[in-house]
């Protein structure tokens, strides 16, 4: 089992659609981060967060330190908003700073 | 302010070479990561500098080598190059507080695109 799991794999969406991707980890963390990856291979950072809400234009992300779980929204979603979403997440502690990613989740937003 | 660079963007080699990757980070970063992602296997950590010193090294053989300079660009070295190296190898940058600091956003660079014949 992946020490990080992200749902789902694949995600098809309309323009305008409410989208909500999931990740959940299972060991102990300081940090969680959602990445976005586009085609021809760049990464954005997207969001660090190791408790509650954080908030950024259309993008929305979220933590549940007790249950090891965390989402990001997108609101009111655009055909440049596809791409994939990678969620990573740093060692308890910060002493090796690795992260560890998840599989990602492919999005593409219709128009 | 400019952001992580690596050179070259695309880089073809043949079996048992050695390929060397190098990176610059943002300014004011003493931290260097060194990511793959090979087709299909997603993001994996190879290495982490930072004040010239390896940190940490992910799940990868002693042929993935690499170091930090004075300056805190770096260098990533792959020796005898197999056929399934052929991945894109992502630089990032970072601050560093310490164990007792945490750890903070990376920033990554574009990548540069390692292709074994």
């Amino acid at each position: 089992k992946n020490e990080v799991e992200q749902s789902p794999q694949n995600l098809t969406a309309q323009e305008g659609e409410f989208i909500t991707i999931n990740c959940s980890y299972s060991v102990g963390i300081s940090a969680l981060h959602w990445l976005q990856q586009h085609p021809g291979g760049g990464i954005v950072s997207l969001f660090m967060l190791s408790s509650g809400k954080k908030k950024h234009g259309r993008l929305i992300a979220t933590i549940n330190i007790q249950e090891k779980h965390s989402s990001l929204h997108i609101t009111a979603s655009h055909p440049r908003d596809s791409a994939v979403y990678i969620c990573a997440v740093s060692d308890d502690g910060g002493a090796t700073n690795k992260l560890i990613f998840g599989t990602g989740t492919l999005l593409a937003v219709q128009p | 302010e400019a952001g992580v660079t690596q050179s070259p963007t695309h880089l073809i080699k043949t079996r048992g070479q050695q390929a060397t990757l190098r990176c610059s980070p943002i300014s004011g970063h003493t931290s260097v990561y060194w990511y793959q992602q090979a087709l299909g296997l997603g993001l994996q950590f190879l290495l982490w500098y930072d004040e010239g010193e390896e940190r940490n090294r992910g799940n990868f053989p002693p042929r993935f080598s690499g170091r930090q300079f004075p300056n805190y660009s770096s260098e990533l070295n792959v020796n005898a190059l197999e056929l399934e190296d052929s991945a894109l190898y992502l630089c990032a940058s970072s601050l560093w507080r310490g164990t007792s600091g945490g750890t903070d956003t990376q920033y990554f660079g574009p990548g540069t695109r390692l292709t074994v014949l």
